[in-house]
């Protein structure tokens, strides 16, 4: 059974980087699929972050493509999530999936974690 | 790519059936045939009960069924229970490797 969990930082400064890591269980990252990133403000709809494969190939949502990394480490069966000068509207509940690629949706997904960014 | 349109609320009584749409344009629903649904129960994360506009992944009851017209896709939900209480959100490809979600409608059971 698959299962993914998010862990990272919960509270981020204005202006600083957001991290966060997508720990991948039973299932090999290199085994294929895509594997994404998506984020819920409170009260708010879903948005999809990006997404990358084994193999490094990512692709990422037009509106944030500027501020975010997304990087595979198959070693550790993990991908993570980098978004450069954040502010307080990024202040959501990161998910991490798992992406079928071509078909394009997202099963299973992590319980995700609440980041906030204040001073 | 704009997000897709959703009503914010939908309700019915135990037993009834509620439609919930979900409107994008013809660069998204209206071209590709990858429409998803995602019920979210509260606190909790996403789940998957609609994939590719009408398949529904094993485990998911049989009352809970997708289609697409044009440019809309819409999620029917027949013999409402009180556990169909949620939060059902939809997606879909827009092409050239992005995905775009809707805001989200609320369903109430009375």
């Amino acid at each position: 059974q698959v299962q993914l969990q998010e862990s990272g930082p919960g509270l981020v400064k204005p202006a600083e980087t957001l991290s966060l890591t997508c720990t991948v269980s039973g299932y090999s990252i290199s085994s294929g699929f895509y594997w994404g990133w998506i984020r819920q403000p409170q009260g708010k709809g879903l948005e999809w972050i990006g997404s990358i494969y084994h193999s490094g190939s990512v692709h990422y949502s037009p509106s944030l493509k500027s501020r975010v990394t997304i990087s595979v480490d198959t070693s550790k069966n993990r991908f993570s999530l980098e978004l450069k000068s954040v502010t307080a509207d990024d202040t959501a509940v990161y998910f991490c999936a798992r992406v079928y690629p071509v078909l394009q949706y997202f099963d299973p997904w992590g319980q995700g974690i609440v980041v906030t960014v204040s001073s | 790519q704009s997000a897709l349109t959703q009503p914010p609320s939908a309700s019915g009584s135990p037993g009834q059936s509620v439609t919930i749409s979900c409107t994008g344009s013809r660069g998204d629903i209206g071209t590709y045939n990858f429409v998803s649904w995602y019920q979210q129960h509260a606190g909790k994360a996403p789940k998957l009960i609609i994939h590719e506009v009408t398949e529904r992944p094993s485990g998911v009851p049989d009352r809970f069924s997708g289609s697409k017209s044009g440019n809309t896709a819409s999620l029917t939900v027949s013999g409402l229970q009180a556990e169909d209480e949620a939060v059902y959100h939809c997606s879909a490809y827009a092409g050239r490797d992005i995905v775009i979600f809707g805001g989200g409608t609320r369903l109430t059971v009375l």
